[in-house]
């Protein structure tokens, strides 16, 4: 079935640790998303990448790292983690500027 | 700053309509979605509006007023599953979405 698919469900991680988060789509699309969601906010965009090779910081960049090796993956790091990172992540995936943005189940983080 | 008001929660019966407001203040305007997002899971794509009007798709309506930079969603024979969040994002002139907080709707029988 086609669609994007994040692991893991959900991790709760002791501060400090370092995490990284999967992303796999195989819908060939060119732009992909991080974002964080937390109670009361929207959506908030952590990085994206308009096609493999490139990455650029959204709204709420720092504490997180990305990477896009390939058109399918995009994983997000978190190279020491605060609890004010305790959030669900989602990754989406679009097929450009137009395009409805599909999302993975998402990822619920704990940092303790 | 950029910013996209929608009521926190509303709450309407079986059966009825309920219409969803989202009024937006955004860097130029290139679309505006809706999105639905059931707890605990990943919000999915309801509609997209670029011109102002109704786009209508079975029981789900969705408006846009551009010079008022406003929209809403029309939920038409409410069923009880259509209990949900609905998510009102909008992409400004860099073609970034920026998204509201949400308005949960409850359904009552």
């Amino acid at each position: 079935i086609a669609g994007i698919t994040q692991a893991p469900t959900s991790q709760i991680l002791a501060a400090g640790r370092r995490m990284t988060l999967r992303c796999t789509q195989d819908m060939r699309h060119n732009a992909m998303y991080w974002y964080r969601q937390d109670l009361g906010l929207g959506l908030r965009l952590i990085h994206y990448s308009n096609t493999a090779g490139t990455t650029g910081k959204g709204e709420v960049p720092d504490g997180y790292s990305v990477s896009r090796a390939n058109t399918d993956d995009f994983p997000l790091t978190l190279a020491s983690a605060v609890p004010s990172q305790t959030s669900v992540y989602f990754c989406a995936s679009s097929e450009g500027d137009n395009s409805p943005l599909h999302f993975g189940n998402g990822t619920r983080l704990t940092v303790t | 700053g950029q910013n996209i008001d929608q009521p926190t929660e509303m709450t309407a019966t079986e059966g009825a309509i309920v219409q969803i407001n989202c009024t937006y203040q955004t860097s130029g305007f290139n679309g505006l979605f809706w999105y639905q997002q059931h707890a605990g899971e990943a919000p999915t794509f309801l509609s997209y509006n670029v011109l102002d009007g109704l786009e209508e798709k079975g029981r789900f309506s969705s408006f846009l007023s551009r010079s008022k930079g406003y929209s809403y969603l029309l939920l038409k024979e409410l069923q009880m599953k259509d209990s949900a969040s609905y998510l009102c994002a909008v992409r400004d002139s860099n073609y970034q979405l920026i998204w509201g907080a949400g308005t949960k709707l409850i359904i009552k029988p």
